[in-house]
């Protein structure tokens, strides 16, 4: 079956740190890939999503690349903020009825 | 309205008993989801509509589940017999379309958190 793999947090950074979070991701035929977040006490967002191989997704700054030939789906930042702690879910689609999301993990950013 | 709302924000229950929780989806938007986000693992699929019909409940993880969805708007997910390992964070999400991979994707609401105790 689908699954999504990301990386275990806490992440904590200084504020304009660069940032990467890995996500790889396990499916049989070619899905659309997402990147999700939650700030604090709010829902789910959608930051960005790629849905073929070689397309960037981006984002207030946020980038990443659908890497077909090593199934990931990594986030990256150049320069963090304070206002950019929260939660990231990496997360796939193959059919209409559902995303299948990583665990999840969060960002703190401090001054 | 202008975005997904859930009812209740929060709610404490016995265990045993039943209880139902409410999403209401983004005027127009077809397709309506379910999720749960328990601590520590994620979001977890539970249902999908489409309009007033589930083609996928796959992510329903017992009978004590189910949900219903009237006038392709409002949806109820209901819960019965509670038991502890049903406390989490229920979401709820609606689309324009059936399909993710539209430039629309998901809009998320901000969740029931159930407890059990």
């Amino acid at each position: 079956g689908n699954s999504v793999t990301q990386m275990e947090g806490p992440v904590t950074l200084s504020e304009e740190a660069f940032l990467t979070i890995n996500c790889t991701y396990t499916a049989t035929g070619y899905p659309s890939l997402f990147w999700y977040v939650q700030y604090p006490g709010e829902g789910l967002q959608l930051l960005l999503k790629a849905t073929k191989a070689d397309d960037k997704g981006s984002n207030k700054g946020f980038e990443a690349t659908y890497r077909k030939e090593t199934t990931s789906f990594h986030l990256e930042k150049g320069s963090v903020q304070v206002s950019d702690s929260a939660v990231y879910f990496c997360a796939l689609s193959e059919t209409a009825s559902k995303l299948t999301f990583g665990t999840g993990t969060r960002l703190q950013v401090t001054l | 309205g202008a975005g997904v709302s859930q009812s209740p924000s929060n709610k404490v229950t016995e265990k045993g008993k039943d209880v139902e929780l409410r999403c209401d989806p983004i005027s127009g938007h077809t397709a309506l989801y379910w999720y749960r986000q328990s601590l520590g693992q994620g979001l977890e699929f539970l249902i999908y509509f489409q309009g007033n019909s589930a083609p996928d409940k796959s992510g329903l993880p017992s009978d004590r589940f189910s949900a219903e969805r009237t006038g392709g708007s409002v949806s109820t997910l209901t819960i019965q017999r509670t038991q502890q390992e049903d406390s989490a964070v229920y979401l709820c999400a609606s689309s324009l379309t059936w399909a993710p991979r539209t430039n629309y994707g998901y809009t998320f609401g901000s969740g029931t958190r159930l407890t059990v105790v």
